[in-house]
């Protein structure tokens, strides 16, 4: 079976650009969550959608928005790009809406802004 | 707010001895526990997900204690090899309405051959 599967794997923007992620769950899984991981950091939370709505926000500004699609699959979008944005981009799946299960991550988006 | 520690911030050790990576949480009201591995510039792979209930979980040569009272949770890998040089993340859910895990910063640990 498929794991979480997100791409690109890596891309470069300018500044100012605006970039758009993309997220397929584990097949069944309802749940998709968005992290963000800086370098020798942990991940932090910027979303999680169930069910195509939004369940949650971490502390994020208003350029970072999201949506999760009727297959589940999930787009992370950040506009007016800046050099912080510049991480590791995560995605988890999870069965449900509830953490009773864990979460399983892909692989990641490496962003990188110029 | 859930602050979670991981001490210390890397470790190097031969192959054959075992490891033992601390996390500690500063609430210990936690719904679950989850313990992931990260290869440089990978993804997560998670490895044990521990329920508040439960005291620790094994999956062949990791276990992973749980001990909510004193907030903290230890991963032991036994036998290392030097394919288990990662980071290893741990990260806490407060309880079974919250969807957002609390990372610590990891351990990178270095298994020389």
């Amino acid at each position: 079976d498929a794991g979480v599967t997100q791409s690109p794997t890596h891309l470069i923007k300018t500044r100012g650009q605006q970039v758009t992620l993309r997220c397929s769950p584990i097949s069944g899984h309802k749940s998709v969550s968005w992290y963000q991981q800086v370098l020798g950091q942990g991940p932090q939370f910027i979303f999680q959608y169930y069910e195509k709505e939004e369940r949650g926000r971490g502390n994020f500004p208003d350029r970072f928005s999201a949506r999760q699609f009727p297959n589940y699959s999930s787009e992370l979008n950040v506009n007016a790009l800046l050099l912080g944005d510049s991480a590791l981009y995560l995605c988890a799946s999870s069965l449900t809406g509830t953490p009773n299960y864990g979460y399983t991550f892909g692989s990641g988006t490496r962003l990188t802004v110029v | 707010k859930q602050e979670v520690t991981q001490i210390p911030a890397a470790l190097s050790v031969p192959e054959g001895e075992n490891l033992v990576l601390n996390c500690s949480f500063t609430d210990s009201a936690i719904y679950n526990l989850q313990w992931f591995r990260q290869d440089p510039g990978k993804g997560l792979t998670s490895l044990l997900l521990i329920q508040s209930s439960q005291r620790e979980q094994t999956s062949g040569r990791l276990n992973a204690s749980l001990d909510k009272s004193s907030g903290r949770s230890t991963l032991y890998i036994a036998a290392s090899q030097p394919g288990d040089s990662a980071t290893y993340l741990c990260a806490v859910i407060k309880d079974s309405n919250d969807f957002k895990l609390s990372f610590g910063a990891g351990t990178t640990v270095t298994v020389r051959a």
